[in-house]
């Protein structure tokens, strides 16, 4: 079935860059997403990158994919304690020939960022 | 930004209880609505999917009898933990699939309610 791995812990100094790794396993994939989740709190929807493409920028955030090797990652410029959290990447696949169209997540990645 | 919440935020109740949590969408309209459990240091477990005027749809090893899922209308979807015992204490949350731009589709995620079961 569909898997999708993170590393699960990541540990940066403030102001540095901080790369959040993901490698799934499902070649369908259409859409990847990554979400951030703080203390306590749900999901929330941080960029997604549609499977055509190789990088997407917004901001202080870079994602990179490299479909043929299945990998994703998230890079954070400039990290503030503020990005303290859980980093969860997620695929989704098209639904066709028998694969799932739901979202599968990965183990999550925490962040801890350093003063 | 679409906001789903929840409510109640968190819960604690005795062991052979039921338990209703709430789902809504606030600003948008979601025809389907998902229910995700996660235990602590894990990733969310998707356990069913809601449409709203239909059954909703279980995986695997979740059970429908204990796990009741109402999607009576476009912003509200319910769950509720039937005879609760303590290994149903987890953190549960909802999300709610809106369309973006472009065909799109993404989820946007509740703030999760902490369950637990003395």
């Amino acid at each position: 079935g569909e898997d999708v791995e993170q590393s699960l812990f990541l540990s940066v100094r403030e102001g540095d860059s901080s790369v959040i790794n993901c490698t799934y396993t499902d070649s369908s994939s259409t859409y990847l997403y990554w979400y951030k989740q703080e203390p306590g709190a749900g999901l929330q929807l941080l960029t997604y990158i549609f499977s055509n493409m190789d990088m997407k920028q917004d901001q202080r955030l870079t994602v990179l994919l490299n479909k043929k090797d299945k990998h994703l990652s998230l890079r954070i410029a400039d990290t503030q304690t503020g990005d303290s959290a859980i980093y969860f990447c997620a695929e989704k696949g098209s639904g066709y020939g028998g694969a799932t169209n739901k979202l599968i997540f990965g183990t999550g990645t925490l962040l801890a960022v350093q003063p | 930004g679409a906001v789903v919440s929840q409510h109640p935020s968190w819960v604690i109740c005795k062991s052979g209880t039921s338990v209703k949590i709430e789902c809504r969408s606030l600003d948008f309209q979601a025809t389907t609505m998902f229910w995700y459990r996660q235990f602590p240091k894990q990733s969310l477990m998707l356990m069913a999917t809601s449409n709203e005027g239909s059954k909703a749809t279980y995986e695997q090893g979740v059970e429908k009898d204990k796990f009741l899922i109402n999607h009576a209308s476009l912003t509200l979807s319910t769950l509720t933990v039937t005879s609760a015992h303590p290994e149903d204490s987890s953190f549960y949350i909802c999300s709610a699939r809106d369309r973006l731009a472009g065909g799109l589709e993404t989820q946007y995620f509740g703030p999760g309610t902490r369950l637990l079961v003395l």
